[in-house]
């Protein structure tokens, strides 16, 4: 059974809409993270809460905002999308922030059309 | 910034046969990187196949090697004789001590064996 559960598995959007991109990790870790790999580029890190508080964020725009309902929920929300968007978006957790394997969902492909 | 470059894909091999993914890296915001591999097999999500954070050190999981080597900045992975369940995507990342806060991988190199 996926431990980290991504939501949907695809999704395609229209230039300028909002999306949310949905996470829900049942391995009791503390900490949570996106990633984003475009196409023809390596994996990305883009931010990392822990104990439901953002710690890094390496995102430059501000149109991507993640969200933290609940210590094992960790969404992202994107506005104003752009087609340069389009991309896998990965969520990950480990137990803690400090020297900790790193789990990954299977990702949510997004297009932006 | 750090780095990872590694072998281009795709690579396609026969079961039995070996394989080589090249990884070198360039960590220039981190004094000692840990190195990894992770694979994504298909249909699934990264997982940790190795990692090593000491240099000189060798890391292995499933069948698969790699040996931190500092002076040639190098991190290759291999294994002697392949089956078809290794076909997946293999990336190559480096981290802090702190490893959780933040992994630069490589592209990732697709690898798929035929019987």
């Amino acid at each position: 059974d996926p431990k980290i559960i991504q939501k949907p598995k695809y999704l395609v959007a229209v230039t300028g809409s909002e999306k949310i991109l949905i996470c829900e990790q049942y391995l009791g870790h503390n900490a949570m993270y996106w990633y984003r790999q475009s196409a023809k580029k390596p994996l990305e890190f883009m931010f990392s809460y822990s104990y439901q508080k953002l710690m890094d964020n390496q995102t430059a725009s501000s149109r991507f905002q993640p969200q933290s309902s609940k210590k094992n929920h960790l969404d992202l929300q994107i506005t104003a999308l752009k087609p340069d968007d389009s991309a896998t978006y990965f969520c990950a957790s480990s137990q803690d922030r400090v020297n900790t394997e790193v789990f990954f969902g299977k990702g949510t492909r997004l297009t932006v059309v | 910034g750090d780095s990872v470059t590694q072998t281009e894909g795709p690579v396609t091999v026969s079961e039995s046969e070996s394989l080589i993914i090249n990884c070198t890296y360039s960590a220039t915001s981190i004094a000692y990187p840990n190195l990894f591999w992770y694979v994504r097999y298909p249909g699934e999500g990264l997982q940790l196949l190795l990692k090593v954070i000491t240099a000189g050190q060798k890391g292995s999981s499933r069948g698969f090697e790699a040996t931190y080597n500092k002076e040639t900045t190098s991190f290759h992975l291999q294994k002697a004789s392949v089956q078809e369940s290794d076909s997946a995507v293999y990336y190559c990342a480096l981290g802090e001590g702190n490893y959780a806060q933040g992994l630069t991988f490589g592209l990732g190199t697709r690898v798929s064996v035929f019987p």
